[in-house]
């Protein structure tokens, strides 16, 4: 069984960077065709997809986002972590980890629950 | 980036009724085309990949259509359990750029 789960602070305080954590078991990232990526919600907003690392350890970013953004691999903790800087109240948002595995499709399956985000002073 | 444009942005329905779902892609994306459910506080659910595949564990009420830059998901007849947002997500950028629609919120009528 597939399962990710994200972590990491609840609140950050406008121009700190935010350092997230993907925990996920079920299948390895130096597995070729694995790949994890990071999706974010904004409350009431549809999903923004924001980067993603492969079993090669290609590194890929939204166009938008690419200079805030640093996206890493711990192959041995089954880990990816997700580094933003210069937060700003609206990156407020939910955070959600998923895997790619490349296949037939290319879909985001399954996903972590995501962890809420609050860009507050 | 390729956009994504879903339409409508909201649909109000009763139990039973067909509901369609439709999304446009600003370029063509041959059938790289995934659907996705979403209930408050939940992350997504995938239910269709590669434009009409169903997901394994999906209902057979939920169908996907298209290629190229129209696409389509189809409930065939609305379960209580299926009122929920639903996303189009392509991947013919992939590994980059793997843009969602901008959602579809299926309400009770």
């Amino acid at each position: 069984q597939v399962t990710l789960r994200e972590s990491g602070p609840a609140l950050v305080k406008p121009t700190q960077t935010l350092t997230l954590t993907c925990t996920f078991s079920g299948f390895s990232l130096s597995t070729s065709g694995m790949c994890v990526s990071w999706i974010r919600q904004p409350p009431g907003k549809a999903l923004e997809w924001l980067a993603l690392i492969d079993w090669d350890d290609d590194k890929y970013y939204s166009t938008s986002l690419k200079t805030r953004l640093t996206i890493s691999k711990d192959t041995s903790k089954n880990q990816v972590v997700l580094t933003m800087t210069n937060m700003d109240p609206v990156d407020t948002a939910t955070y959600y980890c998923a895997r790619i595995k490349v296949g037939a499709g290319l879909e985001f399956d399954p996903w972590g629950q995501g962890t809420l985000v609050t860009v507050s002073s | 980036d390729i956009q994504m444009t879903q339409s409508p942005s909201s649909v109000s329905a009763s139990v039973g009724d067909r509901v369609t779902i439709t999304c446009r892609a600003s370029q063509g994306i041959s059938s790289w085309l995934a659907w996705y459910q979403q209930k408050p506080g939940k992350a997504p659910k995938l239910l269709i990949y590669a434009a009409s595949s169903l997901q394994s564990g999906v209902p057979s009420r939920f169908s996907g259509s298209g290629s190229g830059t129209d696409f389509t998901l189809t409930i065939s007849s609305l379960q209580p359990e299926d009122f929920a947002t639903y996303y189009c997500q392509q991947a013919n950028s992939f590994p980059r750029a793997l843009t969602f629609g901008g959602g579809t919120k299926v309400e009770i009528k």
